[in-house]
């Protein structure tokens, strides 16, 4: 079974910090990373993606960076707000595959 | 409002019953996914379906079962096979096609009286 390796499993960053969340993988066979948000009691919800040939992407505060060769991917949150305070999932999609493989989570807290 | 509804939000079982978790949705999705959600261990996947009545095992299927006899509808069927089945369970849709952006729907809790 493929596996993303998530970290750390919990976070906690002061309002307005930058809150990074960190995501290792396997294989390179895959062609999408996606990053999911997902509030207490709620599904989660996709909160920004990247495909491999770019290394960065930014929406408002929220990037990915991409390490293709270190096979490694990141979210970075800028000035995070207590809305914020949510579980993160980091995910891959491998090529031809019609199915997702997701990480363990990282439970976000932004102390007010 | 287009989107993934699944009832019930909140279900009991006794030991030795079966029981059904219902997902619907009206995206015109033909992909669908059933999740088990644990603390700490992510989302597992249990059963996908790219098609009306075809669908694969995921890497947890032992203990639950599915069908997909309509477009719209995935329900998922926790057996009495299943020993552990306390958790949280997410249905998911997607199109078909190079990229497999899932959208969730709110997830039935499933507890064990």
């Amino acid at each position: 079974q493929q596996q993303v390796k998530q970290s750390p499993q919990s976070l906690i960053v002061q309002k307005g910090g930058i809150s990074i969340i960190n995501c290792a993988y396997e294989n390179t066979a895959f062609d999408y990373f996606p990053w999911y948000q997902q509030f207490p009691g709620k599904g989660p919800a996709l909160l920004i993606a990247i495909r491999p040939d770019v290394s960065e992407k930014k929406e408002g505060r929220f990037t990915i960076s991409f390490n293709k060769s270190a096979k490694q991917f990141s979210l970075h949150i800028m000035d995070s707000q207590p809305g914020d305070s949510a579980t993160y999932f980091c995910a891959q999609h491998k090529q031809g595959a019609q199915k997702l493989v997701f990480g363990q989570g990282t439970r976000l807290t932004i102390n007010p | 409002d287009g989107g993934i509804t699944q009832s019930p939000k909140y279900l009991f079982r006794k030991e030795g019953q079966n029981v059904t978790l219902s997902c619907e949705q009206n995206l015109n999705h033909d992909a669908m996914y059933w999740y088990r959600q644990d603390p700490g261990q992510g989302l597992r996947l249990i059963y996908y379906s790219q098609i009306v009545n075809d669908f694969q095992k995921g890497d947890i299927a032992e203990g639950y079962s599915v069908s997909r006899e309509k477009k719209e509808s995935f329900p998922l069927t926790v057996t009495s096979a299943q020993k552990n089945p306390t958790a949280f369970y997410l249905c998911a849709s997607s199109v078909t096609g190079s990229l497999n952006i899932q959208y969730f729907g709110a997830g039935t809790r499933l507890s064990v009286l």
